[in-house]
Protein backbone atom coordinates (compact mmCIF):
# COMPACT_ATOMS: atom_id res chain seq x y z
CA UNK A 1 0.00 0.00 0.00
CA UNK A 2 1.21 3.34 -0.66
CA UNK A 3 2.26 5.58 1.91
CA UNK A 4 0.00 8.47 0.30
CA UNK A 5 -2.72 8.05 -2.13
CA UNK A 6 -4.64 10.42 -4.46
CA UNK A 7 -6.94 9.32 -7.57
CA UNK A 8 -4.40 9.99 -10.48
CA UNK A 9 -7.72 11.02 -12.32
CA UNK A 10 -7.95 13.42 -14.98
CA UNK A 11 -10.95 14.94 -13.26
CA UNK A 12 -12.98 17.18 -16.30
CA UNK A 13 -14.99 19.38 -14.68
CA UNK A 14 -16.83 22.53 -16.53
CA UNK A 15 -16.13 26.20 -15.71
CA UNK A 16 -17.58 26.88 -13.09
CA UNK A 17 -18.57 23.58 -11.32
CA UNK A 18 -17.45 22.14 -7.71
CA UNK A 19 -14.82 19.68 -7.70
CA UNK A 20 -13.57 17.57 -4.68
CA UNK A 21 -10.24 15.13 -4.47
CA UNK A 22 -9.15 13.16 -1.48
CA UNK A 23 -6.50 11.64 -0.32
CA UNK A 24 -5.63 8.94 1.62
CA UNK A 25 -2.32 8.26 3.94
CA UNK A 26 -1.30 4.88 5.92
CA UNK A 27 0.59 6.27 8.57
CA UNK A 28 -1.50 7.46 12.06
CA UNK A 29 1.24 9.38 13.49
CA UNK A 30 1.11 11.83 10.91
CA UNK A 31 1.49 14.96 12.34
CA UNK A 32 1.09 17.75 9.24
CA UNK A 33 -0.57 17.67 6.04
CA UNK A 34 -0.67 19.93 3.09
CA UNK A 35 -2.61 20.35 -0.71
CA UNK A 36 0.40 21.77 -3.25
CA UNK A 37 -0.57 22.56 -6.79
CA UNK A 38 1.71 21.94 -9.79
CA UNK A 39 1.22 23.41 -13.55
CA UNK A 40 2.71 21.13 -16.33
CA UNK A 41 6.83 21.16 -15.70
CA UNK A 42 6.43 23.26 -13.42
CA UNK A 43 7.07 22.90 -9.65
CA UNK A 44 4.47 22.04 -7.10
CA UNK A 45 3.41 25.39 -5.28
CA UNK A 46 1.98 25.39 -1.66
CA UNK A 47 -2.14 25.85 -2.29
CA UNK A 48 -2.88 25.40 1.80
CA UNK A 49 -2.26 23.62 5.10
CA UNK A 50 -4.96 21.57 6.46
CA UNK A 51 -5.49 21.77 9.89
CA UNK A 52 -7.81 19.50 12.26
CA UNK A 53 -10.79 22.06 12.45
CA UNK A 54 -11.06 22.45 8.43
CA UNK A 55 -10.28 25.38 6.86
CA UNK A 56 -10.68 27.36 3.53
CA UNK A 57 -9.40 29.97 1.67
CA UNK A 58 -11.96 31.71 -0.49
CA UNK A 59 -12.80 28.35 -3.41
CA UNK A 60 -10.48 26.37 -1.44
CA UNK A 61 -11.61 24.12 1.37
CA UNK A 62 -9.36 21.54 2.91
CA UNK A 63 -10.69 19.04 5.61
CA UNK A 64 -8.89 16.52 7.83
CA UNK A 65 -10.61 13.09 8.80
CA UNK A 66 -7.70 11.74 11.19
CA UNK A 67 -9.82 8.85 12.25
CA UNK A 68 -10.39 7.11 8.50
CA UNK A 69 -6.73 8.76 7.91
CA UNK A 70 -8.02 10.97 4.75
CA UNK A 71 -7.71 14.75 3.78
CA UNK A 72 -9.72 16.69 1.26
CA UNK A 73 -9.84 19.72 -0.90
CA UNK A 74 -13.14 20.99 -2.29
CA UNK A 75 -12.65 23.60 -5.23
CA UNK A 76 -15.73 25.49 -5.92
CA UNK A 77 -16.79 27.78 -8.73
CA UNK A 78 -13.82 26.55 -10.51
CA UNK A 79 -11.91 28.33 -12.79
CA UNK A 80 -10.03 27.09 -15.97
CA UNK A 81 -6.86 28.42 -14.50
CA UNK A 82 -7.52 25.73 -11.81
CA UNK A 83 -6.37 23.41 -13.99
CA UNK A 84 -3.29 21.64 -12.74
CA UNK A 85 -2.58 18.69 -11.01
CA UNK A 86 -3.04 18.69 -6.82
CA UNK A 87 -0.45 16.96 -4.61
CA UNK A 88 -1.55 15.52 -1.26
CA UNK A 89 1.42 16.29 1.20
CA UNK A 90 2.24 14.66 4.79
CA UNK A 91 5.56 15.18 6.70
CA UNK A 92 6.98 12.14 7.66
CA UNK A 93 6.01 10.03 10.55
CA UNK A 94 9.42 8.78 11.36
CA UNK A 95 11.01 12.35 11.44
CA UNK A 96 9.99 15.76 10.40
CA UNK A 97 12.18 16.73 7.84
CA UNK A 98 10.61 14.30 5.26
CA UNK A 99 7.63 15.01 2.92
CA UNK A 100 5.94 12.31 1.96
CA UNK A 101 4.29 13.06 -1.66
CA UNK A 102 0.76 11.19 -3.42
CA UNK A 103 1.43 11.29 -6.92
CA UNK A 104 -1.95 13.83 -7.79
CA UNK A 105 -4.49 14.12 -9.04
CA UNK A 106 -4.99 15.94 -12.23
CA UNK A 107 -7.39 18.32 -13.07
CA UNK A 108 -9.14 19.94 -16.01
CA UNK A 109 -11.48 22.48 -16.37
CA UNK A 110 -13.77 22.71 -19.77
CA UNK A 111 -14.61 26.01 -20.82
CA UNK B 1 9.91 34.23 -7.46
CA UNK B 2 10.90 31.82 -4.85
CA UNK B 3 14.68 33.15 -4.58
CA UNK B 4 15.77 29.65 -5.17
CA UNK B 5 17.71 29.05 -8.37
CA UNK B 6 18.66 25.74 -9.73
CA UNK B 7 20.99 24.56 -12.88
CA UNK B 8 21.01 23.27 -15.12
CA UNK B 9 17.12 23.49 -16.47
CA UNK B 10 17.59 20.70 -18.74
CA UNK B 11 20.16 18.46 -19.78
CA UNK B 12 21.00 15.25 -21.28
CA UNK B 13 23.25 12.30 -20.30
CA UNK B 14 24.32 9.15 -21.49
CA UNK B 15 23.52 5.90 -19.21
CA UNK B 16 26.48 5.26 -17.08
CA UNK B 17 27.94 9.22 -17.17
CA UNK B 18 28.07 11.38 -13.96
CA UNK B 19 26.09 14.43 -13.39
CA UNK B 20 25.77 16.98 -11.13
CA UNK B 21 23.22 19.63 -10.23
CA UNK B 22 23.02 22.85 -8.34
CA UNK B 23 20.76 25.06 -6.14
CA UNK B 24 21.44 28.27 -4.71
CA UNK B 25 18.73 28.52 -1.23
CA UNK B 26 16.94 31.40 -0.49
CA UNK B 27 18.71 34.37 1.56
CA UNK B 28 18.84 33.34 5.38
CA UNK B 29 17.81 29.39 4.32
CA UNK B 30 20.33 26.95 6.00
CA UNK B 31 18.77 24.36 4.85
CA UNK B 32 18.21 22.24 1.51
CA UNK B 33 16.18 19.11 0.13
CA UNK B 34 16.12 17.84 -2.61
CA UNK B 35 13.71 15.65 -4.32
CA UNK B 36 13.15 12.95 -7.70
CA UNK B 37 10.18 13.70 -9.08
CA UNK B 38 9.39 10.76 -11.88
CA UNK B 39 6.66 11.39 -14.58
CA UNK B 40 3.40 11.23 -13.51
CA UNK B 41 4.42 10.50 -9.53
CA UNK B 42 4.72 12.92 -6.96
CA UNK B 43 8.04 14.09 -5.43
CA UNK B 44 10.66 11.26 -3.71
CA UNK B 45 12.80 12.39 -0.72
CA UNK B 46 16.15 12.11 -1.81
CA UNK B 47 18.17 14.08 1.10
CA UNK B 48 18.63 16.94 3.02
CA UNK B 49 21.08 19.32 4.33
CA UNK B 50 21.45 21.32 7.09
CA UNK B 51 24.27 23.37 7.41
CA UNK B 52 26.30 21.55 5.88
CA UNK B 53 25.49 18.01 6.79
CA UNK B 54 23.37 15.39 6.02
CA UNK B 55 20.36 15.62 7.91
CA UNK B 56 18.02 12.82 6.70
CA UNK B 57 18.07 10.54 3.07
CA UNK B 58 15.20 8.80 1.69
CA UNK B 59 15.53 5.41 -0.20
CA UNK B 60 18.11 6.20 -2.88
CA UNK B 61 21.06 4.07 -3.23
CA UNK B 62 24.74 5.69 -2.47
CA UNK B 63 25.11 6.85 -6.17
CA UNK B 64 23.13 9.90 -5.12
CA UNK B 65 25.28 11.93 -3.05
CA UNK B 66 25.44 16.12 -2.07
CA UNK B 67 27.02 18.89 -1.02
CA UNK B 68 25.90 21.87 0.89
CA UNK B 69 28.66 24.50 0.95
CA UNK B 70 29.20 27.54 3.47
CA UNK B 71 26.85 29.73 1.65
CA UNK B 72 24.01 26.89 1.93
CA UNK B 73 23.91 26.55 -1.61
CA UNK B 74 23.99 22.80 -2.44
CA UNK B 75 24.63 20.20 -4.70
CA UNK B 76 23.21 16.92 -5.98
CA UNK B 77 25.47 14.73 -7.57
CA UNK B 78 24.45 11.32 -9.39
CA UNK B 79 27.04 8.54 -10.68
CA UNK B 80 26.33 6.22 -12.92
CA UNK B 81 23.48 7.35 -14.36
CA UNK B 82 20.48 4.89 -14.98
CA UNK B 83 17.51 5.37 -17.38
CA UNK B 84 15.31 5.38 -14.43
CA UNK B 85 17.41 8.07 -13.44
CA UNK B 86 15.56 10.47 -15.93
CA UNK B 87 13.13 12.81 -14.02
CA UNK B 88 12.54 15.95 -12.80
CA UNK B 89 15.09 16.73 -9.76
CA UNK B 90 13.73 19.66 -7.23
CA UNK B 91 15.56 21.67 -4.80
CA UNK B 92 13.49 23.01 -1.88
CA UNK B 93 15.17 25.88 1.09
CA UNK B 94 13.92 26.43 4.27
CA UNK B 95 15.18 27.82 7.68
CA UNK B 96 16.23 25.16 10.16
CA UNK B 97 16.62 21.48 11.32
CA UNK B 98 12.60 20.06 10.68
CA UNK B 99 10.52 20.75 7.91
CA UNK B 100 7.11 21.49 8.04
CA UNK B 101 5.39 21.94 4.37
CA UNK B 102 4.33 24.81 4.86
CA UNK B 103 7.78 27.04 4.67
CA UNK B 104 9.79 24.98 1.89
CA UNK B 105 10.64 26.61 -1.50
CA UNK B 106 11.08 25.07 -4.60
CA UNK B 107 13.08 26.05 -7.50
CA UNK B 108 11.77 25.29 -11.06
CA UNK B 109 13.92 22.10 -11.00
CA UNK B 110 16.29 20.93 -13.57
CA UNK B 111 15.04 18.20 -16.24
CA UNK B 112 17.05 15.27 -16.69
CA UNK B 113 17.35 12.59 -19.44
CA UNK B 114 19.19 9.91 -19.28
CA UNK B 115 19.64 8.25 -23.01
Amino acid sequence: RKEVEQDPGPFNVPEGATVAFNCTYSNSASQSFFWYRQDCRKEPKLLMSVYSSGNEDGRFTAQLNRASQYISLLIRDSKLSDSATYLCVVNGWDSNYQLIWGAGTKLIIKP
Amino acid sequence: ETGVTQSPTHLIKTRGQQVTLRCSSQSGHNTVSWYQQALGQGPQFIFQYYREEENGRGNFPPRFSGLQFPNYSSELNVNALELDDSALYLCASSFGRGLAGNTIYFGEGSWLTVV
